[in-house]
């Protein structure tokens, strides 16, 4: 079946430090990749999403590009901050237009 | 923007009670989705809805029903709560089938639920 598997964590930086969370996915079809983000205490927003091999989805100085090649998706950002402490989901679409996430990984920032 | 409301942020329920726990959303949106969030398990899917009266079952099902008699409007049953059902509930909506956005899934704040 459909799966994405993600880093665990939690990760914790420094600020500015250089981040990345590393995805990868079942390759059945094409799907759709996202990233999820989730803030203490809230539900889960978009971050950002790629349609199609080799696109680049951006967002708030994060980048993922859709690997096919590698099925991967990984997440980066090149000086997080602390606002960016978070948990943030891997994901990709399937049938029925379900989604399934990976399972989250923590990442706190330190000033 | 798209808002997903959910009726409670907090509830404790006893073990055996029937659970209501309701999801609204405001954009007119085909597909709703519940979800429970479980420490190292992320989101798994409980059930789903792509049209008013439509419920299909996802992953985890057990110990669960739906109800969408209107479209903005999703229901999570727990015909008799048990402990193992405490955990953090979802709701979710997406579009459906027109539009760049169609799979993009937007969330409520959730519902901590805890079965004592």
């Amino acid at each position: 079946g459909n799966s994405v598997t993600q880093m665990e964590g939690p990760v914790t930086l420094s600020e500015e430090a250089f981040l990345t969370i590393n995805c990868t996915y079942t390759a059945t079809g094409y799907p759709s990749l996202f990233w999820y983000v989730q803030y203490p205490g809230e539900g889960l927003q978009l971050l950002l999403k790629a349609t199609k091999a080799d696109d680049k989805g951006s967002n708030k100085g994060f980048e993922a590009t859709y690997r096919k090649e590698t099925t991967s998706f990984h997440l980066e950002k090149g000086s997080v901050q602390v606002s960016d402490s978070a948990v943030y989901f891997c994901a990709r679409a399937g049938g029925y237009q379900k989604v399934t996430f990976g399972t989250g990984t923590k990442l706190q920032v330190i000033p | 923007d798209v808002k997903v409301t959910q009726s409670s942020r907090y509830l404790v329920k006893r073990t055996g009670e029937k659970v209501f726990l309701e999801c609204v959303q405001d954009m007119d949106h085909e597909n709703m989705f519940w979800y429970r969030q479980d420490p190292g398990l992320g989101l798994r899917l409980i059930y789903f809805s792509y049209d008013v009266k439509m419920k299909e079952k996802g992953d985890i099902p057990e110990g669960y029903s739906v109800s969408r008699e209107k479209k903005e409007r999703f229901s999570l049953i727990l015909e008799s709560a048990s402990t193992n059902q405490t955990s953090m509930y979802l709701c979710a909506s997406s579009p459906g089938t027109s539009g760049s956005r169609y799979n993009e899934q937007f969330f409520g704040p959730g519902t901590r639920l805890t079965v004592l």
